[in-house]
């Protein structure tokens, strides 16, 4: 089955610690995303990537840095620079980003919460 | 700034009934309108979209409307299931160098038996 896979299900960073949470897809899509969802706040986007080796800052990048080696993968780390980084994080994807009306395409996310 | 918005951040139905979710905008540019469903704990699922040079579009159980001067646009459930209960996003998609999707907070639908 094609699909996004994010790992960990959840994730636990103690203070000054870097994580890096994993996105792997096998629709073979060029675009991918990363979008931050807070309790009773809609999905921002924090970095999105839309060929390999090329990723842009989304509209809160600040503290995150992406990597994009490989088409299926788009692994997030979230740095001690962010401040607030207990969240729900969700992976998307889509077949292109340059056409307005293509659907994306969402892991089930990584919960990560500040030991 | 909040450029998509759904002021209602829960609704209750009754199995069987209409269910509508509303979400208002406010930038003219936004070409395409997309409304996702999320279960806890899953990410969001792609449920229908309607282009904005169109008012409606219909998808077995689902139909969106767009007013584009009230910059306004609607998802209608009929009838309601149990199973539709869920939190349910508009997104709002532009293309800025890339397709930007801009979401609102969501609105939690209860489907009561």
């Amino acid at each position: 089955d094609g699909g996004i896979t994010q790992s960990p299900k959840y994730l636990f960073r103690k203070e000054g610690q870097n994580v890096t949470l994993s996105c792997e897809q096998n629709l073979n899509h060029d675009a991918m995303y990363w979008y931050r969802q807070d309790p009773g706040q809609g999905l921002r986007l924090i970095y999105y990537s839309q060929i390999v080796n090329d990723f842009q800052k989304g509209d809160i990048a600040e503290g995150y840095s992406v990597s994009r080696e490989k088409k299926e993968s788009f692994p997030l780390t979230v740095t001690s620079a962010q401040k607030n980084p207990t969240a729900f994080y969700l992976c998307a994807s889509s077949v292109t980003d340059l056409i307005s009306n293509q659907p994306q395409h969402f892991g089930d996310g990584t919960r990560l919460s500040i030991l | 700034d909040q450029q998509v918005k759904q002021n209602s951040p829960s609704l209750s139905v009754q199995e069987g009934r209409i269910s509508i979710l509303n979400c208002d905008y406010t930038n003219s540019m936004f070409d395409y309108f997309l409304w996702y469903k999320k279960y806890p704990a899953e990410g969001p699922t792609f449920l229908i979209s309607i282009s904005s040079i169109k008012d409606k579009n219909e998808d077995g159980r689902f139909t969106v409307f767009l007013n584009k001067s009230a910059k306004h646009l609607s998802l209608h459930i009929v009838p309601s299931q149990p199973g539709d209960s869920a939190v349910y996003f508009c997104a709002a998609s532009i293309i800025q160098g890339a397709q930007k999707l801009v979401f609102g907070q969501g609105t939690r639908l209860t489907i009561n038996p």
